[in-house]
């Protein structure tokens, strides 16, 4: 079976560098890919990692460690639209289905 | 644009009725997901295709079913609806070998 976990709440201001963590428990990783949801939205996909590294795309920036089976989202010059919930999510090679994680409700103060 | 659109966005229903819910993709994905997610628990993997009429059971199917006759559409289908059944349901649609997955704007559903 997969885990995942990650915080439950993170909370910074605008203009800030947020970092919401994961790691994960898998038998057979194949990548971790990042969610954002916003309050009455549907998840919207933002990014996925197969290797070790970071990717970056635009102010977000997402970075995967096999070896440490963890990974990060980094948000960057934060807004108040950046106010969601964060998922991670992992796909087990055999698998054709993601295993999410519980989310991460990220709160930007003003 | 992929498109994945859901059949109702509030449904409230009484306990023991049958409940349909239905999801349609526009992008010729083979794959076919639900999902229900309640606060706290994130999104937890109801039942799954990967083809017409080919189904797999997700974390928990008990109390659902599927239905997929034809590629753009997936039914979940709710045969005796219980109250532990309100939640928010989530459909989403990803194509073969890609890792990014496409979502419907859910149906949040009340049982009475």
């Amino acid at each position: 079976g997969q885990s995942l976990e990650q915080p439950s709440e993170v909370t910074a201001v605008e203009g800030a560098i947020v970092q919401i963590n994961c790691t994960y428990q898998t038998s057979g990783f194949y990548g971790l890919s990042w969610y954002q949801q916003h309050d009455g939205g549907a998840p919207t996909f933002l990014s996925y990692n197969a290797l070790d590294g970071l990717e970056e795309t635009g102010r977000f920036s997402s970075f995967l460690s096999r070896s440490d089976s963890y990974g990060y989202l980094l948000l960057q010059e934060l807004q108040m639209k950046d106010s969601a919930s964060y998922f991670c999510a992992v796909k087990d090679g055999s698998a054709r289905q993601l295993t999410f994680g519980s989310g991460t409700q990220l709160t930007v103060l003003p | 644009d992929v498109k994945v659109t859901q059949s109702s966005r509030y449904l409230v229903k009484r306990t023991g009725e049958k409940v349909f819910l239905e999801c349609v993709q526009d992008m010729d994905h083979e794959n076919m997901f639900w999902y229900r997610q309640d606060p706290g628990l994130g999104l937890r993997l109801i039942y799954f295709s990967y083809d017409v009429k080919m189904k797999e059971k997700g974390d928990i199917p008990e109390g659902y079913s599927v239905s997929r006759e034809k590629k753009e559409r997936f039914s979940l289908i709710l045969e005796s609806a219980s109250t532990n059944q309100t939640s928010m349901y989530l459909c989403a649609s990803r194509d073969r070998e890609v890792y990014e997955q496409y979502f419907g704007p859910g149906t949040r559903l009340t049982v009475t």
